[in-house]
């Protein structure tokens, strides 16, 4: 009965390789959102999608590229992974566009070697 | 720019009362939202100011005061499970509404 859950909870990798984050939510939301949390906790958004359709896209390089395969899935592909892009990856989601009340999932733990 | 400042930690005791202020500098501004993020967890909402004044959600109570661009949390009877990381976090309205959240404040609740 989770919420939000996301795929994998762990991911090690060397530099120069893509890899890919699930992230799936059972709330019936129909707005998703993309978070980089850093080591300093700064937690930050990349992405929101609604409805399958992008919405927000702040300055994130376009190595990272959000799909929305429903309003159930988002997920979050990222090319040519660079020593920086290590950190804690949230998925969120929330009841319209609006936003108040945002549901995270558990988190990926991304290092890269 | 836009900013929002919490202090970095706070210390209290158990059955205490603590309270944790946010201000905010937004180039739009559509409400104030608090999260606590246990260590290793995920953020998770606590409260939601879209109006100036108090809100209460049994131990935890949120106020809000737009024309000082400031807000605050107030947990009360204090409980060790109550440390956590607290996190501001302004709704940016506009044709998108985002969530900026704030640097967090590390809550530690001694016995």
């Amino acid at each position: 009965d989770t919420a939000v859950s996301q795929t994998p909870k762990y991911l090690v990798t060397q530099m120069g390789n893509d890899k890919s984050i699930k992230c799936e939510q059972n709330l019936g939301h129909d707005t998703m959102y993309w978070y980089k949390q850093d080591s300093k906790k700064f937690l930050k958004i990349m992405f929101s999608y609604n409805n399958k359709e992008l919405i927000i896209n702040e300055t994130v390089p376009n190595r990272f590229s959000p799909k929305s395969p429903d309003k159930a899935h988002l997920n979050l592909h990222i090319n040519s992974l660079e020593l920086g892009d290590s950190a804690v990856y949230f998925c969120a989601s929330s009841s319209g566009t609006v936003g108040k009340t945002q549901y995270f999932g558990p988190g990926t733990r991304l290092l890269v070697l | 720019g836009q900013s929002l400042e919490q202090p970095s930690e706070v210390t209290a005791v158990e059955g205490a009362i603590v309270q944790i202020n946010c201000t905010y500098q937004t180039s739009g501004f559509y409400g104030l939202s608090w999260y606590q993020q246990h260590d290793g967890g995920a953020p998770t909402f606590l409260s939601y100011n879209g109006l100036d004044g108090l809100e209460e959600t049994g131990r935890f109570s949120s106020f809000l005061s737009r024309s000082d661009s400031y807000g605050y949390l107030l947990l009360q009877e204090l409980q060790m499970k109550d440390s956590a990381s607290y996190f501001c976090a302004v709704m940016s309205g506009g044709a998108t509404n985002k969530l900026i959240f704030g640097t967090g404040t590390l809550l530690a609740v001694q016995p």
